[in-house]
């Protein structure tokens, strides 16, 4: 069964700062995988997605980084703003058959980037 | 991706009754669709997946008499939550083909 577990839990950071999300997952034979971001009471943004054949994608200050083989994904968020704060998941997508489609989440790291 | 529309953004009922809730894709014929559930504090657990015109498939431990699910149309899954109790409040999820979700419905029972 798959887990995915993101590092940390909540991050808080001054605004104008680096930093890096963390996403380990148990089972490597992934299709791919993806990072979203979830505002309090809303649904689901998608920020990067990568192919398991991929080792990296970007989207403006966003870099997301995939090492399948150590179960591995880092979203990197360069110069941090306040509208950065949200809750990012890290979604892993199972390999076709009756799994295609499917996603398990992390259980997500809460940014909060203070002005 | 597909856009996807999610109706009712957030709901209140009373112990005992059925709600409702739908998933249009409105740009994307979609054969598969999934729901999830997230509770307070908590990531996403899927919890069933609808295929058009044929019976939705549940993960492990969901009630499928309890959320009966309807995907009728390459347009159009419903989810049924039938006698809410205040444990099933939640949030409520759609995707369509896996990729992109719908904006949530926040359920209350009370």
């Amino acid at each position: 069964k798959q887990e995915v577990t993101q590092i940390p839990a909540a991050l808080s950071v001054p605004e104008g700062e680096n930093l890096v999300l963390n996403c380990s997952f148990t089972d490597s034979a992934i299709y791919n995988l993806q990072w979203f971001r979830q505002d309090p009471g809303k649904g689901l943004t998608s920020l990067l997605l990568i192919q398991s054949s991929q080792r990296e994608q970007t989207s403006g200050r966003l870099n997301a980084s995939l090492d399948k083989s150590s179960g591995r994904s880092t979203l990197y968020i360069a110069a941090s703003q306040p509208g950065d704060s949200a809750t990012y998941l890290c979604a892993v997508r199972r390999s076709g058959g009756t799994n295609a489609g499917k996603s398990t989440f992390g259980d997500g790291t809460t940014l909060t980037v203070k002005p | 991706g597909a856009v996807v529309s999610q109706h009712p953004s957030w709901v209140i009922c009373k112990s005992g009754t059925s709600v409702k809730i739908e998933c249009r894709s409105l740009d994307f014929q979609a054969t598969t669709m999934f729901w999830y559930r997230q509770f307070p504090k908590q990531s996403l657990m899927l919890m069933a997946t609808s295929n058009e015109g044929s019976k939705a498939t549940y993960e492990q431990g969901v009630e499928k008499d309890k959320f009966l699910i309807n995907h009728a149309s390459l347009t159009l899954s419903t989810l049924t939550v039938t006698s809410a109790h205040p444990e099933d409040s939640s949030f409520y999820i759609c995707s369509v083909g896996g990729y992109t979700f719908g904006s949530g419905t926040r359920l209350t029972v009370v």
